[in-house]
């Protein structure tokens, strides 16, 4: 399967703590991204970090890219209550299909 | 600019029937795509369109499943009949450009077949 796995599926913490999850991949890629569900919503990009970048910054949002281990996290600092939601990682193999996994649900309590 | 917009937001309709999903992309975007999610699973792709051409339906499930985007700019999605395992939330997605350009989904369309 091509599809992405996130891990963990579920992570709770307390506002003000660092969140990370984790993606893994099987196939090759040329870049991957990281979105946002909010319960209800569509999903929304958050970052995009190429095949031969290895780490890429925006705002509280910090990833990482090993392709030799074809794997992603995503690092959330200083967690809000705002930052509750669905994180999806997704990426390209090849063509414009973007391939999605399970997702994390993140709960960050007040 | 107007998002992404999907219609209905929600569908219960029963097996045997069919159910039309329509998705307005963004202006301009040339690309369109369809997901779907079921069980709280992975978001599965369904197929991509530019424009009007339907440019990869790998994904469709079967044939009971028609996708079309008159005249390039919005698009249905019909499942003709529907069955129990069609359940879960269809979304839609849009973009312009390159390859990586970031995706912009609609809120999808929650089907329920019973």
């Amino acid at each position: 399967s091509q599809q992405g796995e996130e891990d963990p599926q579920a992570l709770s913490i307390q506002e003000g703590e660092n969140a990370t999850m984790n993606c893994s991949y099987k196939t090759s890629i040329n870049n991957l991204q990281w979105y946002r569900q909010n319960s209800g919503r569509g999903l929304v990009h958050l970052i995009l970090i190429r095949s031969n970048e290895r780490e890429k910054h925006s705002g509280r949002l910090r990833v990482t890219l090993d392709t030799s281990k074809k794997s992603s996290s995503l690092l959330i600092t200083a967690s809000r209550a705002a930052d509750t939601a669905s994180y999806f990682c997704a990426f390209h193999t090849g063509g414009f299909k973007t391939i999605f996994g399970a997702g994390t649900r993140l709960f960050v309590k007040a | 600019e107007a998002g992404v917009t999907q219609f209905p937001s929600h569908s219960v309709i029963e097996k045997g029937q069919t159910v039309t999903l329509r998705c307005d992309p963004i202006s301009g975007h040339d690309n369109l795509y369809w997901y779907r999610r079921v069980m709280g699973k992975e978001i599965k792709f369904l197929l991509h369109f530019v424009k009007e051409s339907k440019q990869d339906e790998s994904g469709m499930p079967n044939n009971r499943f028609l996708a079309e985007r008159t005249g390039g700019t919005y698009s249905t999605l019909k499942v003709q009949p529907a069955e129990l395992e069609d359940s879960g939330v269809y979304f839609c997605a849009s973009s312009q450009g390159q390859i990586s350009s970031p995706l912009h989904f609609g809120n999808g369309t929650r089907l329920t077949v019973t």
